[in-house]
């Protein structure tokens, strides 16, 4: 799988939007760029993914770049919920090389 | 839907001694997971199943054994506690073709 690299931690102020890079430049044409979060002590939470498209859900928006060497979760309107750990990963969908690989994500403060 | 549940939630061993921990999921999902994670480290895949009957190794599965008897549950279980397997442990489920994982809370385990 390839590997991703992710900022140790952001800052932001709460009502803002919150931006999270993530840069992934060996992912291969099937690799699928996936988004978690892990609220303190928590299990961790599905955000969105995406191949080449941008997405949106009711959580988050997802930018990936053209090239797909790098992309971007958008928190659009960050509140004191959302402050958690962001973990960028990138994996295929199916086959036996579909596990998830952690790496240390974003710790994302929303400040008051 | 209950979703991912784990039993139990905390747990103190003895070096030595056995336990097992049980994973149940209400989501008909055919893949199950557990992972470790411990401070100043991503989430580690101990064994995986990709349905009944099923498993497989994961990252780090030296020490653990699982067994996958029927589709919503998934067991870890430790022969002979070490100190090393101090750790919280999640569990975990998707369905085929997705990597969409829905967690559990966690079981945290403590072995003296």
């Amino acid at each position: 799988d390839a590997k991703t690299t992710q900022p140790t931690s952001m800052d932001c102020a709460e009502g803002r939007a919150a931006n999270l890079p993530c840069n992934h430049s060996t992912i291969s044409g099937n690799e699928y760029v996936y988004w978690y979060r892990q609220i303190h002590s928590q299990g961790p939470q599905y955000i969105i993914h995406g191949l080449k498209n941008n997405e949106t859900n009711e959580m988050a928006s997802l930018i990936i770049t053209e090239d797909r060497k790098s992309s971007t979760l958008i928190l659009p309107h960050a509140t004191l919920r959302d402050t958690a750990v962001y973990y960028c990963i990138v994996t295929f969908n199916a086959g036996n090389n579909r596990k998830l690989i952690w790496g240390l994500g974003t710790s994302l403060a929303v400040n008051p | 839907n209950a979703g991912v549940t784990q039993t139990p939630k905390f747990r103190v061993l003895k070096t030595g001694q056995s336990m097992t921990l049980l994973c149940a999921q209400d989501m008909n999902h055919e893949y199950m997971y557990w992972y470790r994670q411990d401070p100043g480290m991503g989430l580690r895949l101990i064994h995986y199943s990709v349905g009944e009957g099923t498993t497989a190794k994961g990252e780090v599965p030296d020490g653990y054994n699982v067994s996958r008897l029927k589709k919503q549950n998934f067991l870890l279980g430790l022969e002979s506690a070490a100190p090393s397997q101090t750790s919280v442990y999640f569990c975990a489920s998707s369905h085929t073709g997705s990597n969409e994982q829905f967690f559990g809370p966690g079981t945290r385990l403590t072995v003296l």
